[in-house]
């Protein structure tokens, strides 16, 4: 399956700043997916990123607060925007794995905490 | 809306024991179960997949699907203090999404 980076793993931010998280696939992918994970909560999809279109935001979700770009078939960012300490999360990306459909992979997920 | 529920737990099992873990949904046309595996700190990791009613077995680890009730469960065998981890259920409900629920924490004592 795909093997997917993400970077920062971890970061500690202001309040009202902005952060953009990146996500690298080693395979092109047609579909990338951003997850948040609220500490001690589960995973809730924040968008599906599509490559040539704009994102597909969940309800909830704006593309306001969590810009996103894929620039092309193995990359991604998602933007947090002037973040407050309710952003705290974990954020990961992730793809669907070659090998069987609706399968989901997962980067290691980046740590914000917000102050 | 739908919705995927789990006890939250943590549920505790002795080693060697066996573990269910269960999930329920709500929507009836969904087709596709997962269960992930997630170590603190880390990222979620697949272990099982079942697409059809019955049992589904992975060593020591099997799924069960039953769609009239609307339920899945994730029982491991011979449970080891390597499989403490939170247990989380996922089902496809439209194309590729994934709702996934609120996950069950499941402590193996030695």
């Amino acid at each position: 399956s795909a093997v997917i980076s993400q970077k920062p793993s971890r970061d500690i931010c202001q309040r009202g700043t902005s952060l953009t998280i990146q996500c690298q696939v080693d395979s092109q992918v047609t579909m990338m997916f951003w997850y948040r994970q609220q500490p001690g909560q589960s995973l809730t999809l924040i968008a599906t990123a599509n490559q040539g279109s704009e994102a597909t935001y969940e309800s909830g979700f704006v593309i306001d607060k969590f810009p996103i770009s894929r620039p092309n078939l193995t990359f991604s960012t998602l933007t947090v925007s002037n973040m407050s300490p309710e952003d705290s999360s974990i954020y990961l990306c992730s793809v669907l794995a070659i090998s069987g459909a609706n399968v989901l992979t997962f980067g290691a997920g980046s740590r914000l905490t917000v102050l | 809306q739908k919705e995927v529920e789990q006890n939250s737990g943590p549920l505790s099992v002795p080693e060697g024991a066996i573990a269910s873990l269960n999930c329920t949904y709500s929507d009836r046309v969904s087709q596709s179960f997962f269960w992930y595996r997630q170590y603190s700190g880390k990222s979620p990791e697949l272990i099982m997949s079942i697409y059809s009613n019955g049992d589904k077995e992975d060593g020591r680890f099997t799924a069960q699907l039953n769609k009239a009730s609307q339920y899945v469960s994730l029982l491991i065998r011979d449970s080891q203090p390597s499989d403490s981890a939170t247990y989380l259920c996922a089902v496809d409900n439209a194309g590729n999404m994934l709702t996934f629920g609120g996950g069950t924490r499941l402590m193996v004592k030695p």
